[in-house]
């Protein structure tokens, strides 16, 4: 059982707006700004898109964010496009071990 | 640009000891923390534990009795050494650069699988 909750799916058409949950508890999400979100794709690695609830690395399109609100996380995909069509998994660090979410597989319709 | 890359059996008898390597090509290990991160098949990711090139690590409690990081002496790679696993052990292994202050990983290798099996 993963320790942070995400919805086993979500979708959208293209152009669309998406929002991912991911629910933890005031231990770990709602404690720590150390929220990060990562896009597995079959194939490839594994791709930070968020880190720190809300920053992007270098190179992730401004379509991606991150908020917070109490123990929820959120990521938002905007204007989505098909490339954006992968599982998404949520992940938080409470000083102790890192946690992930079971993840979320985005379909782009 | 920094590049991760896992290599070791696919194929590990229960009880016995897995182990793998990540070699890191484009950069230096030092200065950083590497992590391992599993996925066993239709579940979610779960972090085992990282180390820095110092020897410094630090293991998940659930996987601590078992688990073992080295770092090459070449310092270009670093192991990951699992004793007494079972079924539960079967999943995709990643080597990942931890992102040190923002606590997320931030360069991943493209996984291997390993399968727990007699």
């Amino acid at each position: 059982q993963s320790a942070l909750t995400q919805p086993p799916s979500a979708s959208g058409s293209p152009g669309q707006s998406v929002t991912i949950s991911c629910t933890g508890t005031s231990s770990d999400v709602g404690d720590y700004k150390y929220v990060s979100w990562y896009q597995l794709h079959p194939g490839k690695a594994p791709r930070l898109m968020i880190y720190e609830v809300s920053k992007r690395p270098s190179g992730v399109p401004d379509r991606f964010s991150g908020s917070k609100s109490g123990n929820t996380a959120s990521l938002t995909v905007s204007g989505l496009q098909a490339e954006d069509e992968a599982d998404y998994y949520c992940s938080s660090y409470p000083g102790i071990a890192w946690v992930f979410g079971g993840g979320t597989k985005l379909t782009v319709l | 640009q920094v590049q991760l890359q896992e290599s070791g059996p696919g194929l590990v008898k229960p009880s016995e000891t897995l182990s793998l390597m990540c070699t890191v090509s484009g950069g230096s290990i030092i200065s950083y923390y590497w992590s391992w991160i599993r996925q066993p098949p239709g579940k979610g990711l779960e972090w085992i534990g990282y180390i820095h090139y110092s020897g410094t690590t630090k293991y998940s409690p659930s996987l601590k009795s078992r688990v073992t990081m080295s770092v090459g002496t070449s310092r270009t790679q670093f192991s990951l050494h699992l004793t007494s696993t079972t079924a539960a052990d079967t999943a995709v292994y990643y080597c990942a650069r931890h992102l040190i202050g923002s606590e997320a990983f931030d360069v991943w290798g493209l996984g291997t699988m390993v399968t727990v099996s007699s």
